[in-house]
């Protein structure tokens, strides 16, 4: 079974409007960490935001939120007013085990998000 | 950016060589991963160095193989190379252990093209 699901190989979105980008998971650790990677055309993947499994709250940096439901095992990302430079390929990735040791992330497959004037 | 470079950023060769690709971590980091991507595809985990050591392995042949130094910059080594090794190889440092983060930072990438 996949680990990372996300479900949305591409999405449009207009400049200055929000998008959300869907992310399930899988796993039976109570333990885990949930991350929003950003990977433009030139390659570098680019940490954009970490929800811990026993966080109370939903992360938020900057224009990105993550919505994480842990019932139904999903981590939204949410970027609010879109720019022209956020058009990229969006990576989800999941950590299992407790923090603050070695661990081996599982990536999705990737959305690509296309920003339109 | 991150602070992590990795050389050569492009690089082809043939079925059968050999090819080591190089990563220099973020400064304070101690760990570093490598990933392979494909095409289309998300970063594969190929292993984990932590302190010189090999710290877990992905689903990959013994013809995978990499260093670390004593600076935490390491080295991905591959042999016998096959048109399937064609991808993206992306390095990330990380500090794990006391003050660990949970962030792992990523390199450039290595475009691999193997003929």
């Amino acid at each position: 079974a996949q680990k990372i699901t996300q479900t949305q190989p591409g999405m449009f979105v207009q400049e200055k409007e929000a998008v959300t980008l869907d992310c399930t998971y899988d796993t039976s650790d109570p333990s885990y960490g949930l991350f929003w990677y950003k990977q433009p055309s030139s390659g570098e993947m680019i940490f954009l935001i970490y929800q811990g499994s026993y966080d109370q709250q939903n992360a938020t940096e900057g224009r990105y939120s993550l919505n994480f439901q842990k019932a139904r095992k999903s981590a939204n990302l949410v970027i609010s007013a879109s720019q022209l430079g956020d058009s990229a390929m969006y990576f989800c990735a999941m950590r299992e085990g407790p923090s603050g040791g070695s661990y081996i992330p599982t990536f999705g497959r990737g959305t690509s998000l296309i920003v339109h004037p | 950016e991150t602070g992590v470079t990795q050389s050569p950023t492009h690089l082809i060769k043939t079925r059968g060589q050999q090819v080591t690709l190089r990563c220099s971590s973020q400064s304070g980091h101690n760990t570093v991963s490598w990933y392979q991507q494909a095409l289309g595809q998300g970063p594969q985990f190929i292993f984990q160095y932590y302190r010189e050591e090999e710290n877990g392995r992905g689903n990959f042949p013994p013809r995978f193989s990499g260093l670390q130094f004593p600076n935490y910059s390491s080295e991905l080594n591959v042999n016998a190379l096959e048109l399937d090794d064609s991808a993206l190889y992306l390095c990330a440092s990380s500090l794990v252990g006391r003050g660990s983060q949970e962030t792992q930072y990523f390199g450039p990438g290595t475009r691999l093209l193997v003929l």
